[in-house]
């Protein structure tokens, strides 16, 4: 019940297009649902986050749309650039789990010019 | 910016040695995490601290593990008795109010 899945695991788009990636949780006690951008070697940084009291929130190129009747929600990278590839993971966290990160597997996101 | 900041940057072990990480949490952070990667896979919790107690551990973090903060600024993970399986990216990770949670670079940990 812990479990974050995401998807596609790998996304190869052209620069200027929309990138989309999926995550579906289990655990309805999660309430904080954040994405983090994590280039080679580096560590995770967190890009955008959500509650479930709202059905979408942007920052610049980059929105959440969340979706609590179907416990999903997805990352929309709009104009992708080449410097936006990266791996992108989808989490959750909640009080009923300390608030702990639970993180989807990841998906390589790859920009062509 | 203020940041969390990880020692050191690659720490490479002979297996049953013991191994200190080191990180230095963003100032006024209160809640503390270490993180795992596994080359190539997901990010998987280790432990959280908060008001100098373990809040929850995950079933990695055995007794080969501790968690300490020895003074306001610390934050350490140690390992006892490394395996070859203990090879992965550690991050530290702090928060101020439990949810937006900020990473370090990492401390990328091989053991031989």
């Amino acid at each position: 019940q812990q479990q974050v899945k995401q998807s596609p695991q790998s996304l190869i788009v052209q620069k200027g297009g929309i990138s989309i990636i999926n995550c579906a949780y289990e655990n309805t006690a999660f309430d904080y649902f954040p994405w983090y951008q994590q280039f080679p070697g580096k560590g995770p940084a967190l890009l955008i986050a959500i509650r479930p009291d709202v059905s979408e929130k942007k920052e610049g190129r980059f929105t959440i749309s969340f979706n609590k009747s179907a416990k999903q929600f997805s990352l929309h990278i709009m104009d992708s650039q080449p410097g936006d590839s990266a791996t992108y993971f989808c989490a959750a966290s909640g009080p009923g789990s300390n608030y702990k990160l639970t993180f989807g597997k990841g998906t390589l996101l790859t920009v062509n010019p | 910016e203020p940041e969390v900041t990880q020692t050191p940057s690659h720490q490479v072990t002979q297996m049953g040695q013991e191994v200190i990480l080191r990180c230095v949490p963003i100032s006024n952070h209160l809640y503390f995490y270490w993180y795992r990667q596994i080359l190539g896979q997901k990010v998987e919790f280790l432990v959280s601290f908060y008001n100098n107690e373990i809040s929850e551990k995950s079933e990695i973090f055995d007794d080969q593990f501790s968690v300490e903060r020895p003074d306001g600024s610390n934050f350490t993970l140690k390992i006892r008795s490394t395996k070859l399986e203990d090879s992965a990216m550690y991050f530290c990770a702090s928060s101020e109010t439990s949810n937006e949670q900020f990473f370090g670079p990492g401390t990328r940990l091989t053991v031989l």
